[in-house]
């Protein structure tokens, strides 16, 4: 199974403030018949279930503020959060869907400083 | 509205079996591939098993290979997870979504393993 790796685990960030966390996989999760990454981001809050924020590494979901956005390709992807806002404390996982035995990153927690 | 709403989760002894169903509306469910991800108290997501739109193809974590099976019923919408010896290292909440990179999610079943 392709390994997918966070760093790092926690993170405290003033309001307004960047947030970056980074995200490895143990093989490329590039298709180079369609140069997509599969590789998606999620945002989860205590008592809800994960909220897809980005897929393909960096395509948006509808109604996500574009404070956040993703790069990477091949190995290693970034999730950015611009401007943290207070309702942006969460974990954020990162997920590849390359193979048929999907696999999630072990999060990493964004709180306020 | 799309939504996803599962059930049949619940307290079970170690060994025992239990079926999660997950009810899908808004969308064409026939048309998606289908997946159940779980999360242990405290800890991570972890993906637990896919089928494919057609049901032509299933697959499953290696964790619960040979004891779960999951199935689709496209005339009721509906997705389920066949659990069986089942063990303490399975209590979760599990939740069902859509897509290889889960675009949509229910709020997720509660599934205790315990004597």
């Amino acid at each position: 199974d392709i390994v997918m790796t966070q760093s790092p685990d926690s993170l405290a960030v003033s309001l307004g403030e960047r947030a970056t966390i980074n995200c490895k996989s143990s093989q490329s999760v590039l298709y180079t018949s369609n140069s997509k990454n599969y590789l998606a981001w999620f945002q989860q809050k205590p008592g809800q279930p994960p909220k897809l924020l980005i897929s393909w590494a960096s395509t948006r979901e509808s109604g996500v503020p574009d404070r956040f956005s993703g790069s990477g390709s091949g190995t290693d992807f970034t999730l950015t959060i611009n401007s943290l806002q207070a309702e942006d404390v969460a974990v954020y996982y990162c997920q590849q869907f390359y193979s048929t035995h999907f696999t999630f990153g072990p999060g990493t927690t964004v709180d306020l400083k | 509205e799309e939504q996803l709403v599962e059930s049949g989760g619940g307290l079970v002894q170690p060994g025992g079996s239990l079926r999660l169903s997950c009810a899908a509306s808004g969308f064409t469910f026939s048309s998606y591939g289908m997946s159940w991800v779980r999360q242990a108290p405290g800890k991570g997501l972890e993906w637990v098993s896919t089928i494919s739109e057609g049901a032509g193809n299933t697959y499953y974590a290696g964790s619960v290979q040979g004891r779960f099976a999951i199935s689709r019923d496209d005339s009721k919408s509906t997705l389920y997870l066949q659990m069986n010896s089942l063990r303490a290292e399975d209590t979760a909440v599990y939740y069902c979504a859509r897509r290889g990179y889960f675009d949509l999610w229910g709020r997720g079943t509660l599934v205790t393993v315990s004597s």
